[in-house]
């Protein structure tokens, strides 16, 4: 089955600096890649994502990239600000779901 | 605040009693799901429904059972749990049941057994 690693598990920026989280997956199918991110007490919420025939996608402050060739991909979120602060899921999906392992980020003001 | 709805938020129960978490959704999804999540890991799919009918149930113990009586609610019946049971279960439901759709999830029930 499909097996997605994330790096880093956690990640502190200073407010206004970028971050970025990487996410390798294994199963060279896999053709749809989103992100999610959740708050304490909350369910996950996608914030963005891309399919296999598309390399980068961006909304406001925050882009995906995706390398096919390589099976990685990764969150670009620029110009942080303390709502940002979360943890923070890639997937990838063949038939169903699989989630990497989550980064918490925390944002210092 | 999240289009997919779950209740109870909370919920308490000893290891012999039944209860259900329900899950409502009104985007119009003919796909609905429920996922387990553990502290400080990812969620986990249990089960897959599509069009109303169950297609995916991946090993889930039978003291969980699924129920979708209409597109819009999803419900999971408890029975019989044990404490390693006690998790976030998350509903989410998706436009379709093909993995391109992007999935929507509720804001989860929080499970204690005791």
């Amino acid at each position: 089955g499909e097996n997605v690693e994330q790096h880093p598990s956690t990640l502190s920026v200073q407010e206004g600096d970028s971050a970025v989280i990487k996410c390798t997956y294994s199963d060279s199918a896999s053709n749809y890649f989103p992100w999610y991110k959740q708050e304490l007490g909350k369910g996950p919420q996608l914030i963005i994502d891309i399919r296999s025939n598309v390399g980068e996608k961006k909304d406001q402050r925050i882009a995906v990239t995706l390398n096919k060739t390589a099976k990685h991909f990764s969150l670009h979120i620029t110009e942080t600000q303390p709502e940002d602060s979360a943890v923070y899921f890639c997937a990838a999906a063949w038939g169903k779901l699989t989630f990497g392992t989550g980064t918490r980020l925390t944002i210092i003001p | 605040d999240t289009e997919v709805t779950q209740t109870p938020k909370h919920l308490v129960m000893g290891m012999t009693n039944k209860k259900s978490l329900k899950c409502e959704q009104h985007m119009g999804h003919r796909a609905m799901y429920w996922y387990k999540q553990k502290a400080k890991k990812p969620p986990e799919l249990m089960f897959v429904y599509s069009y109303e009918k169950l297609s995916i149930n991946e090993s889930v113990p039978s003291r969980f059972s699924p129920e979708c009586p209409n597109s819009s609610l999803l419900n999971l019946h408890l029975h019989a749990l044990q404490p390693e049971d006690s998790a976030l279960y998350l509903c989410a439901s998706s436009q379709g049941s093909q993995e391109y759709q992007p999935q929507h999830f509720g804001d989860g029930t929080r499970l204690s057994i005791l």
